[in-house]
């Protein structure tokens, strides 16, 4: 069954430092989206992207937060200069372009930890 | 603004038990509603999708109802097993009002626990 996919599973870094989250979406999906989920706390929506770029995002996806879809098949999630309130679960989610009632698939998350 | 509110916030039963998961939203304008299973430190499981013109979904042994004009739906899951023990998410997904586009807004989800 097709699944989306993420790397890393879980990623260490110093505070200040650019992180790339990767994502590899299901294969005939157009609308692509990243969420994050801090420990115990509700899942959140950072940005949905369509058609090579972003159609919506949230307060939380500041100027230290970018998405690129370098290829046919990656969808990344980059936080140029990470703080130690990053540390979170990143979800990558992907649907289909067929209706706007679509259903999300997630991949399993990568999780950031921010020292 | 939306806000999806699940009770319990923690659930124990003995295994074999029928159970209600239960989730509330404020505003009825929604796409559809995902239930999700999330196990410790892992993904988002979708479960069901209810679309907003739909009452009801059902797989094996989960149903979920939706009441979309009262703002509730409810994850009825039979003969509960050890194996169902996870967290369950209740997600609407509303529309974007600037374009095409919708986003979820999650619960903090109903923690089960099966007890053999």
């Amino acid at each position: 069954e097709p699944e989306v996919t993420q790397t890393p599973s879980h990623q260490v870094t110093q505070m200040g430092q650019e992180v790339i989250l990767r994502c590899v979406p299901i294969s005939n999906h157009l609308y692509f989206y990243w969420y994050r989920q801090i420990l115990g706390q509700k899942v959140e929506f950072l940005v949905s992207f369509y058609n090579n770029e972003i159609s919506e995002k949230s307060e939380i996806f500041d100027d230290q937060f970018s998405v690129e879809r370098p290829d046919g098949s990656n969808f990344t999630l980059k936080i140029r200069s990470t703080k130690l309130e990053d540390s979170a679960m990143y979800f990558c989610a992907s649907r289909t372009g067929i209706s706007n009632t679509g259903e999300l698939f997630f991949g399993e998350g990568s999780r950031l930890t921010v020292l | 603004k939306q806000e999806v509110t699940q009770i319990p916030a923690a659930l124990s039963v003995p295994e074999g038990e029928n159970l209600v998961l239960n989730c509330s939203f404020t505003d009825s304008a929604i796409y559809n509603l995902q239930w999700f299973r999330q196990d410790p430190g892992k993904g988002l499981t979708s479960l069901l999708l209810i679309q907003s013109s739909q009452r009801e979904q059902t797989s094996g042994r989960l149903n979920a109802s939706l009441d979309k004009s009262s703002g509730r739906s409810t994850l009825y899951i039979a003969a509960s097993q050890p194996g169902d023990s996870a967290t369950y998410l209740c997600a609407v997904r509303i529309p974007n009002y600037g374009g095409s586009q919708g986003n979820l807004i999650f619960g903090k989800g109903t923690k089960l626990s099966v007890k053999p």
